[in-house]
């Protein structure tokens, strides 16, 4: 199957600074990207839907301004978790779409562990 | 708004039992992924059912798309510890985005 790799694994910050994500797609050209965030023995929720060469799309509830999407290559989107505070703790997956499948088949990085102090 | 309800959401059972996980939704999916994770990873997918009515064998695993496509099961036979782990189903609901159930967390006891 495709490999999406996540960078880095985990981070821990303290309050107030911000922190950086990378998401690849390492066998693959993925036009979207997807990112989630997961809490304890909980399902995935969709924070934004990020587009190659676009604007992400954020889903309701979700602040723009303090979660950061950039998607400049094929390969490469980028979370930035702005000003962090303790409640933005949590585990952050990405997923990529594989353009050239029929279906919505997404593919998973292996997260990364956001701790804020 | 799409949903898929997902049941049960947890599930202990002796190694060697059957048990089978349940997606639900009033909503017709083009398609329906089957998602496996371990603790501190991401989902790896184990299957994708795209036709009304399809099953798909993943060695002890058996998957089923219901006649409607609204609807999807996940059958595992002979359990062992190894399955142990959350199972996750997601539809697509043609909106570019996968809608996700809430998930099966699975203990296998040896």
């Amino acid at each position: 199957g495709a490999v999406v790799s996540q960078h880095p694994s985990r981070v821990i910050c303290k309050s107030g600074t911000s922190v950086k994500i990378e998401c690849r797609s390492l066998d693959f050209q993925a036009t979207t990207m997807f990112w989630y965030r997961q809490f304890p023995k909980q399902s995935l929720m969709l924070m934004a839907t990020s587009n190659e060469g676009s604007k992400a799309t954020y889903e309701q509830g979700v602040e723009k301004d303090k979660f950061l999407i950039n998607h400049a290559s094929l390969t490469l989107s980028t979370l930035t978790v702005t000003s962090a505070h303790p409640e933005d703790s949590s585990f952050y997956i990405c997923s990529a779409r594989v353009g050239t499948s029929a279906y919505n088949e997404q593919f998973f990085g292996p997260g990364t562990r956001l701790t804020v102090l | 708004t799409q949903l898929l309800e997902q049941s049960p959401q947890f599930l202990s059972i002796q190694e060697g039992e059957n048990l089978t996980v349940y997606c639900n939704s009033s909503s017709v999916f083009s398609s329906l992924q089957w998602y496996r994770q371990e603790p501190g990873e991401g989902p790896v997918l184990l299957v994708t059912v795209v036709t009304g009515g399809e099953v798909k064998k993943l060695k002890r695993l058996t998957f089923q798309f219901g006649d409607a496509r609204k609807d999807s099961s996940l059958h595992i036979t002979a359990a062992q510890p190894g399955d142990t782990g959350l199972y996750l189903c997601a539809g697509d609901g043609n909106t570019g985005k996968l809608i996700f159930g809430q998930g099966t967390t699975l203990q296998v006891k040896p």
